[in-house]
């Protein structure tokens, strides 16, 4: 089956350093990689769609020059959050969809998660 | 008002019961729909997608689309204590980039 995996699974950082973190297409190609935040006990929020080698599409309300987003290749995509903040502390989500052609192409492929704590 | 409403529950069944989760929604747009269940501190998993109206079976796992009504729901049955999780509807119109999540209902099943 199709695995997406993250890196780091979990981060604590200081106010108003940066962090990064990955998401890869361990068995596919990805054109679309999907960046998600959730709250306890709250949806998944999408923050932006990547396509590969074009800029990302940030939803409405999402900063985009806080949270970079860069989807270098098929198998990989980063979320930088810059200048982090306590409010940006969430559980941080990648997904990415198959090519067309698979079965399901619209079907999205989880990571498992990065949690942030910004202290 | 939220695109998707689902009850986030928790929702406590005893092992062997029929588990019905629930979500309704307000965008006439949508035309797929997806059940994910994820473990604590996980990514979701997709468990069923059906598209328009209709039923969709697999194993222990029934999802229905009701679409005049705005509602779908997804049906356990001989609910187990690995089925514990919180279950997600997810929805999309026909621009397959958007997927719009309920909040997600916890459910346990004890043995």
């Amino acid at each position: 089956g199709a695995v997406v995996s993250q890196h780091p699974s979990r981060v604590i950082c200081k106010s108003g350093t940066s962090v990064k973190i990955e998401c890869r297409s361990l068995d596919f190609q990805a054109t679309t990689m999907f960046w998600y935040r959730q709250f306890p006990k709250q949806s998944l929020m999408l923050m932006a769609t990547s396509n590969e080698g074009s800029k990302a599409t940030y939803e409405q309300g999402v900063e985009k020059d806080k949270f970079l987003i860069n989807h270098a290749s098929l198998t990989l995509s980063t979320l930088t959050v810059t200048s982090a903040h306590p409010e940006d502390s969430s559980f941080y989500i990648c997904s990415a969809s198959p090519p067309t052609g698979t079965p399901f192409p619209y079907e999205q492929y989880f990571g498992p998660g990065t949690r942030l704590t910004v202290t | 008002q939220k695109e998707v409403e689902q009850d986030p529950g928790p929702l406590s069944v005893p092992e062997g019961a029929i588990v019905s989760l629930n979500c309704t929604y307000s965008n006439s747009a949508f035309q797929y729909f997806m059940w994910y269940r994820q473990y604590s501190r996980k990514g979701p998993e997709l468990l069923m997608y059906t598209y328009s109206s209709g039923n969709k079976e697999d194993g222990r796992f029934t999802a229905q689309v009701d679409k005049s009504s705005k509602y779908i729901s997804l049906f356990i049955r001989d609910s187990q204590p690995s089925d514990s999780a919180t279950y997600l509807c997810a929805m999309s119109p026909d621009n397959f980039n958007k997927f719009y999540f309920g909040s997600g209902t916890k459910l346990n099943v004890k043995p």
